[in-house]
């Protein structure tokens, strides 16, 4: 995990709250991504971003809104969380199209 | 829409067992595949990256071979050890910096 932090690692919240959860990456890498993990789906793109201010949706995108103001930071926030957002999520990067993905530790996100 | 496929779920083998985990992929137009190790509770690592071109990639005891018109790859273990013990992702991306699409993984527990 050496050059991509996530934080909070760990968060309980209550349904109906806003949630913000951090990557930051020294890298200089150019792609970052939001994953989320869930038994039974596997790793699920939510939304990524190819540049500072460049970002685009994936999968399963609905609730959730991102921001990338620095190549070094990308943000993820639920406007309004829901128990089914109860998961775990990734953040990952990568300097191009060649090279392989690194993954933060996750962070466990659990919406009561 | 890519849908990756991976079998078995789960695979229980005595250490020092020659394994295969595979994987398979609807749309055979892609630009790389990469296999992924996950440990319980942390993020993923990049175990091999094999570019479309390539038929296959070795690192150590890890041989993972593709072939694209089939839609399929494997990851073969040697010699498995203990500490071989963990989930195994693939994912494959189909245009450079574009979204990778993930299996659910293979749960591979070497015994003692």
């Amino acid at each position: 995990d050496a050059g991509i932090t996530q934080s909070p690692r760990h968060k309980v919240t209550e349904t109906g709250t806003p949630v913000t959860l951090r990557c930051h990456q020294t890298e200089n890498h150019r792609y970052m991504y939001w994953y989320r993990q869930d038994p039974g789906h596997g790793l699920r793109l939510i939304h990524y971003s190819y540049g500072v201010k460049d970002t685009d949706k994936g999968e399963v995108s609905d609730g959730y809104s991102v921001s990338r103001s620095k190549t070094e930071d990308f943000l993820l926030t639920l406007e309004s969380a829901t128990s089914s957002q109860t998961s775990v999520y990734f953040c990952a990067s990568r300097d191009s199209g060649a090279n392989v993905l690194t993954f933060g530790a996750g962070s466990r996100l659990t919406v009561l | 829409k890519q849908e990756v496929t991976q079998i078995p779920a789960a695979l229980s083998v005595p250490e020092g067992e020659n394994l295969v985990l595979n994987c398979s992929f609807t749309d055979s137009a892609i630009y790389n595949l990469q296999w992924f190790r996950q440990d319980p509770g942390k993020g993923l690592t990049s175990l091999l990256l094999i570019q479309s071109s390539q038929r296959e990639q070795t690192s150590g005891r890890l041989n993972a071979s593709l072939d694209k018109s089939s839609g399929r790859s494997t990851l073969y273990i040697a010699a498995s050890q203990p500490g071989d013990s963990a989930t195994y992702l693939c994912a494959v991306e189909e245009t450079s910096g574009s979204r990778l699409t993930f299996g659910e993984g293979t749960q591979l527990t070497v015994n003692p």
